[in-house]
């Protein structure tokens, strides 16, 4: 069974902060990791999508993957009261598999 | 920008009716899928679609499911005999490519079943 796992939250950071969210994965198949934004009763809004081992940059979020630990994470600098909203981490396993595997998300709440 | 388009926003239907749940992918888009969230809980697979067939499934897309694209633009999602249990926010995603490629999600069908 795929699984992706995060922490629920919620998690509370002062506005102008750095938001850090994190991700496990238990398929060591998984050959590429996805950020998605979701608003309460709102669909997923990609953010940002991982291959590679390391970091990836884009404004103020920078996605890190660390294959070996299984580990994905976002962070999310100069956090603004528009960012709080429910994170989602998805996975491809790849090997001929079209789907997203998701993680229930974790709930981030910045306070301004 | 394109995007995902699906109607309706909010259906609901009385347990064992068939409805049937809209989309439009973003047209150079490829590959189509259906995903759906009961209310509090993670976003589950259905099924992708590709070339006028299915290419992959869950243990969700039971016999009471399917899904077609009746013309060049449209792709459906038909459930037979609503359960209670499928009541759930039910989206539509494409991506241009597959394996690893970003999937785009609609903005989802709320199907409530009374």
């Amino acid at each position: 069974q795929k699984e992706v796992e995060q922490n629920s939250g919620p998690l509370s950071v002062p506005e102008g902060a750095i938001a850090s969210l994190n991700c496990t994965y238990s398929d060591r198949g998984s050959q590429s990791f996805f950020w998605y934004r979701q608003y309460s009763g709102k669909s997923p809004e990609l953010i940002m999508f991982i291959y590679s081992n390391g970091d990836k940059e884009d404004g103020r979020f920078t996605a890190q993957l660390n294959k070996a630990s299984q580990y994905v994470s976002l962070l999310i600098r100069d956090s603004q009261p528009s960012d709080s909203a429910t994170y989602l981490c998805a996975a491809y396993s790849g090997a001929g598999s079209y789907q997203l595997t998701f993680g229930k998300g974790t709930k981030l709440s910045v306070i301004p | 920008e394109p995007e995902v388009t699906q109607t309706p926003s909010h259906q609901v239907t009385q347990m064992g009716q068939e409805v049937i749940l809209r989309c439009v992918p973003i047209s150079n888009h490829l590959y189509f899928y259906w995903y759906r969230q009961i209310l509090g809980q993670k976003v589950e697979f259905l099924v992708s679609f590709y070339n006028n067939e299915i290419s992959e499934k869950s243990e969700i897309f039971d016999d009471q499911f399917s899904v077609e694209r009746p013309d060049g633009s449209n792709f459906t999602l038909k459930i037979r005999s609503t359960k209670l249990e499928d009541s759930a926010m039910y989206f539509c995603a494409s991506s241009e490519g597959a394996q690893a490629d970003e999937q785009y999600f609609g903005p989802g069908t709320r199907l409530t079943v009374t």
